[in-house]
């Protein structure tokens, strides 16, 4: 079983709906990240944690917003899609070494927004 | 601001060609740099990573070395297979401790038979 689930997978959505990606990890870390990649831009940081009470932004959360119900889960939620955020979301997850981390990246959800 | 920049793909080569793609990056403090890759309908997993000048990363006969002179992490391969196709992204970690990671942009590899 993958360490790192994201669910769903793919997803189509149309302008101003709410929705919320999921993630899940068994690795049993306290660090998780939620990035979103975009073509010739590479990975950017939308939020991250580093326990269930410790919720931060990243370089582009405008739009975004996040929950942390437990320390294997970390959501992400979309309160009222537009098309600019059409992109691949991948949650990842990191043991806490500092610098020297790896993170372990989930599969990734594909968000259409029409 | 920290930032990583690569060199535009997409790269396409015969099997058993040497792979070179460039990576330089800009960080305050000492990062440690990590070279990821993307194969096709998955997410990344590492590649390879070094935590201190000169250090040199290896895996999969995939090979970089942190040069802070040149403030490089270059990705080589001696020998690359179809297997390899794939998107490589450069990255280095934020010099706030946080573990955050700031990526290139990624540069598409196309190994052809």
């Amino acid at each position: 079983d993958a360490d790192v689930t994201q669910t769903p997978r793919n997803r189509i959505t149309k302008t101003g709906k709410r929705i919320m990606l999921e993630c899940s990890q068994t690795k049993g870390h306290d660090r998780m990240y939620w990035y979103r990649q975009d073509p010739g831009l590479g990975l950017r940081l939308i939020y991250y944690s580093f326990d269930v009470k410790d919720i931060n932004k990243g370089e582009i959360s405008d739009g975004y917003s996040v929950s942390r119900q437990a320390q294997a889960k970390f959501s992400l939620s979309l309160e009222s899609a537009i098309p600019n955020q059409t992109a691949l979301y991948f949650c990842a997850t990191s043991g806490g070494q500092g610098i020297q981390e790896t993170q372990y990246f989930g599969p990734g959800t594909r968000l259409l927004v029409l | 601001g920290d930032s990583v920049t690569q060199m535009e793909g997409p790269v396409t080569l015969s099997e058993e060609a040497f792979l070179t793609i460039n990576c330089t990056y800009t960080a305050t403090g000492y990062p440690s740099l990590f070279w990821y890759v993307q194969y096709p309908g998955e997410g990344l997993q590492l590649l390879l990573k070094a935590t201190k000048a000169d250090d040199k990363g290896s895996n999969k006969g995939f090979e970089a070395t942190y040069r802070k002179e040149t403030t490089s992490f270059h990705l080589e391969k001696g020998s690359v297979q179809v297997s390899d196709s794939a998107v490589y992204f450069c990255a280095l970690s934020d010099s706030s401790n946080t573990g955050k990671l700031i990526f290139g942009q990624g540069t598409t590899l196309q190994v052809k038979p």
